[in-house]
């Protein structure tokens, strides 16, 4: 099987423009979810989806949105970027459906996009 | 909260054990986790302990649990050049399907 696949791996943006990430998960995994990495904060959960719906969210702005469609792809979309955007995203697909006490909950993630806001 | 906390460096010699530690403040815990993260990459799963369990043993890792003390370890056997890398731990809980990452462990391995 493919893994995560995540596009592009690189960009370049400048401040106030918005940009939009995209994510394949493995296939048959029907829950993603999304991951900033910076050297200070580390790694921080932004949302995950499953079945086109947004089951659980971070602690993030409103500038930072995402869909799932029905084949499972995801995309994030930040809008008006800041300087502190710049990071590492991560997406991660996971096979698990529930979300109850026994849930491994296992995640296996892509290679990242890497964002730098000028 | 979901505090994970790890020691930002480790250092060992080719074919020793390396030992990763971490803390846990969440008492609800489900499963813990390991991930290694190499220059350059994503994160990619090592192992995984269900919170009821005390040990278990992967090949070269090992992974022990105190749920007491909320304390998880990684031992590396034989580490090897190939495994320097950063080293997370994450922990899920109950009612909740995301992870809480540590701040990651920076391992170094000298020939």
């Amino acid at each position: 099987k493919a893994g995560v696949t995540q596009t592009p791996r690189y960009l370049i943006k400048t401040r106030g423009q918005q940009v939009t990430l995209s994510c394949s998960p493995i296939s048959g995994h029907r829950s993603v979810s999304w991951y900033q990495q910076t050297p200070g904060q580390g790694l921080q959960f932004l949302f995950e989806y499953f079945s086109e719906t947004q089951r659980n969210k971070g602690n993030f702005p409103g500038r930072f949105s995402g869909r799932q469609f029905s084949n499972s792809r995801s995309e994030m979309n930040v809008s008006t970027l800041e300087l502190g955007d710049s990071a590492l995203y991560l997406c991660a697909s996971s096979p698990e459906i529930s979300t109850g006490a026994l849930a491994k909950n296992i995640q296996y993630f892509g290679a990242g996009t890497r964002l730098s806001v000028l | 909260g979901e505090d994970v906390e790890q020691s930002l460096f480790l250092s060992v010699r080719e074919g020793d054990s390396s030992v990763i530690n971490c803390t846990y403040t969440d008492s609800s815990s489900t499963y813990l986790y390991w991930y290694k993260q190499e220059p350059g990459a994503g994160l990619q799963l090592l192992t995984y302990i269900f919170s009821n369990m005390d040990m278990k043993q992967d090949q070269r890792l090992t992974v022990l649990l105190n749920k007491k003390d909320k304390h998880l370890s990684l031992r590396i056997a034989d580490t090897q050049t190939g495994d320097s890398a950063i080293y997370f731990c994450a922990e899920s809980i109950r009612g909740a399907n995301n992870l809480f990452f540590g701040t990651g462990t920076r391992l170094t391995v000298i020939p």
